[in-house]
């Protein structure tokens, strides 16, 4: 089942404001994914981090590994129309399994 | 460039139908999956494969098979499609080992209305 806790579940900001957003879970993870779904479409690969403490950008957003490996963060700076869709933090359990377990995403909307 | 794609971005079915989702990836991927997408709960595991004819069921695969006869395609199948899967199916693909450093790859999505 979903051990991943997504917050927060939906913003609505204005056009040049900063987003931060987060994922924690109870259990570690090794891998932490953010991925961006547009509207209708399928979800696309943002940040991938796989060290603790490791920090990573891509353009405008920023995204953090947590030092207990429990938790990660993204950050959007400056905000634009185009940033609008459903944001989602992702990573493996240490299961063996290799498939990813996701958060219940956070849609973002932004306010031109 | 991965290229996921799924057959089709809408379908509406009847209760009872036996319905096919279909997914092809072109970068000889091992790993498949189909995932379910319902607001507020992310998307959720049906079933992976791993390999032709190879294939583990996920966290919700009631209701639901799968076939993977040739490496490149994947199908969901409904083997009796209920209102209560009306829902996003996603599908999504991965390359074996260290190297796929766990990214998945996935198709623009099937938007299913069973009515």
């Amino acid at each position: 089942g979903q051990q991943l806790n997504q917050s927060p579940q939906s913003m609505f900001i204005q056009e040049g404001e900063d987003v931060s957003m987060n994922c924690t879970s109870s259990s570690i993870f090794n891998t932490w994914l953010w991925y961006k779904q547009d509207p209708g479409e399928g979800p696309v690969l943002l940040i991938a981090l796989y060290k603790a403490g490791e920090l990573t950008s891509n353009g405008r957003l920023t995204a953090q590994f947590g030092i207990t490996r429990k938790d990660s963060f993204l950050n959007i700076s400056a905000s634009i129309p185009s940033d609008v869709g459903i944001y989602f933090c992702a990573g493996p359990l240490n299961t063996g399994r290799r498939a990813l377990t996701f958060g219940s995403g956070t849609r973002l909307q932004v306010q031109p | 460039d991965v290229k996921v794609t799924q057959s089709s971005r809408y379908l509406v079915k009847r209760t009872g139908e036996k319905v096919f989702l279909e997914c092809v990836q072109d970068m000889d991927h091992e790993n498949m999956f189909w995932y379910r997408q319902d607001p507020g709960l992310g998307l959720r595991l049906i079933y992976f494969s791993y390999d032709v004819k190879m294939k583990e069921k996920g966290d919700i695969p009631e209701g639901y098979s799968v076939s993977r006869e040739k490496k490149e395609r994947f199908s969901l199948i409904l083997e009796s499609a209920s209102t209560n899967q009306t829902s996003m199916y996603l599908c999504a693909s991965r390359t074996q080992g260290v190297l796929a450093k766990n990214i998945q790859y996935f198709g623009a999505g099937t938007r299913l209305s069973v009515l």
